[in-house]
């Protein structure tokens, strides 16, 4: 059973558009939820994340919207560009798990 | 400063035969994890080590084994590889920062194929 749902699978963006990746969870013990990024052949890193007590982050073009009592979260890439292309993943961890639940991935690919 | 390591970057193994994964990471992390990734599955936990001298089983631990060497190596044995196995395997390292943030750090990876 996965912990983390994550959705779409592939999402294809024109550069300057809007990519929206979505992520749902069950287990409310979940109190950190970090986005990764990864570029083919190399490993995950992390790009941004939010605490629970905010419901929404913004880091540049990226945003992460979090609603604790739909137990969902997004994440928000504004003017896509070219090299936004990759596979991102969310992520949940609670405090006294100490590992990470990943979401099964979304390849994003931004069209010029 | 090479953050998290991992040896080798590609293996080609048989069924049966084993091997031993390497990763090395130089920050001074406590915690250290194995991965494998496979298409549409995400990133699969299949062993942690929340510190020196403990290891703890994942989501999916059959057929691998672990040992943290010291605080810097945590290595994964395959001791029988299986088709199955077939995967690329990342290896993460993570300090728990109170209130700041957790980042887990990940190694480049090794791409195992297993005929």
């Amino acid at each position: 059973q996965q912990q983390v749902k994550q959705s779409p699978q592939s999402l294809i963006v024109q550069k300057g558009g809007i990519s929206i990746i979505n992520c749902a969870y069950e287990n409310t013990a979940f109190d950190y939820f970090p986005w990764y990024q990864q570029f083919p052949g190399k490993g995950p890193a992390l790009l941004i994340a939010i605490r629970p007590d905010v419901s929404e982050k913004k880091e540049g073009r990226f945003t992460i919207s979090f609603n604790k009592s739909a137990k969902q979260f997004s994440l928000h890439i504004m003017d896509s560009q070219p090299g936004d292309s990759a596979t991102y993943f969310c992520a949940a961890e609670a405090s006294n798990f100490n590992k990470f639940y990943f979401g099964s991935g979304t390849k994003l690919n931004v069209k010029p | 400063n090479a953050g998290v390591t991992q040896t080798p970057k590609f293996q080609v193994l048989k069924t049966g035969q084993s091997m031993t994964l390497q990763c090395a990471q130089d920050m001074n992390h406590n915690s250290m994890y194995w991965y494998r990734q496979d298409p549409g599955m995400g990133l699969r936990l299949i062993y942690y080590s929340a510190s020196e001298g403990t290891t703890d089983k994942g989501e999916v631990p059959n057929g691998y084994n672990v040992s943290r060497l010291n605080k810097r190596e945590f290595s994964l044995r395959l001791e029988s590889a299986a088709p199955s196995q077939t995967s690329v395997y990342f290896c993460a390292s993570s300090e728990r920062l109170p209130i700041i943030r957790n980042e887990q750090f990940f190694g480049p990876g090794t791409r195992l194929t297993v005929l």
